[in-house]
């Protein structure tokens, strides 16, 4: 079974560009989140979905982010414009209520650069 | 909001020797969870325990849920190289779906 695919692995982009980032969960999952990591804050919930819906997007740091979630198989994450600090390594990882909502399922992640 | 402070932040230590790190919390928590994260990878979940006390093992590892529920420890025995990662303790709280809060995170690596 495929697990959480992000794409793309690699992104460089110059400041003031629209930056998407995309994810595809496990099958079945119900629960979809978005985490970036840095350095000096470590890793940080942006937003979660749960069976498509937008739950908390507290962690979103302005409104230049945003996210989406279609369908139950697509998720999108979308800076713009972007900005230097905007630079880190985004996550999405997908969890199932039924079998422990809790165990999160990451995958590989998107190094994003903002030049 | 709550943290988690996971020590130490980095240590270095020979293989086959025994390894030991924690997890504090200011709050407390109904789930702790451990995931060890390698480089250019996303963290991968070893171990969740589900009550204050619990003493968990997936193999050479072994994790406590602390009993005042504010902490959590990892022990690995036994140390190979391919134990390095990055070790990262994970909460959540209870009252419905709870978000998971990560650590800081502890950086290990291991010397043939």
């Amino acid at each position: 079974d495929a697990g959480v695919i992000q794409s793309p692995r690699h992104e460089v982009t110059e400041m003031g560009q629209e930056v998407t980032l995309r994810c595809k969960p496990i099958s079945g999952h119900d629960y979809l989140f978005w985490y970036r990591q840095t350095m000096m804050r470590g890793l940080e919930l942006l937003i979660y979905f749960n069976n498509n819906v937008p739950i908390d997007d507290s962690g979103m740091p302005e409104d230049r982010f945003s996210a989406k979630m279609p369908n139950a198989s697509f998720s999108t994450l979308k800076i713009q414009p972007s900005e230097p600090r905007d630079s880190a390594v985004y996550f999405c990882a997908s969890s199932a209520t039924g079998t422990g909502g809790e165990k999160l399922f990451f995958g590989s992640g998107t190094q994003l650069s903002v030049l | 909001g709550q943290q988690l402070n996971q020590s130490p932040q980095s240590m270095f230590i020979q293989e086959g020797e025994d390894v030991s790190m924690n997890c504090t919390s200011s709050s407390i928590f109904n789930t702790w969870l451990w995931y060890k994260q390698e480089p250019g990878e996303g963290p991968v979940l070893l171990i969740a325990l589900y009550k204050a006390g619990e003493l968990t093992s997936n193999g050479r590892l072994t994790a406590q849920f602390g009993i005042t529920r504010k902490d959590s420890f990892l022990n690995i025995s036994a140390s190979i190289p391919s134990d390095v990662g990055i070790y990262f303790c994970a909460g959540q709280g209870s009252g419905g779906y709870q978000k998971v809060t990560f650590g800081t995170g502890t950086k290990l690596q291991v010397i043939p």
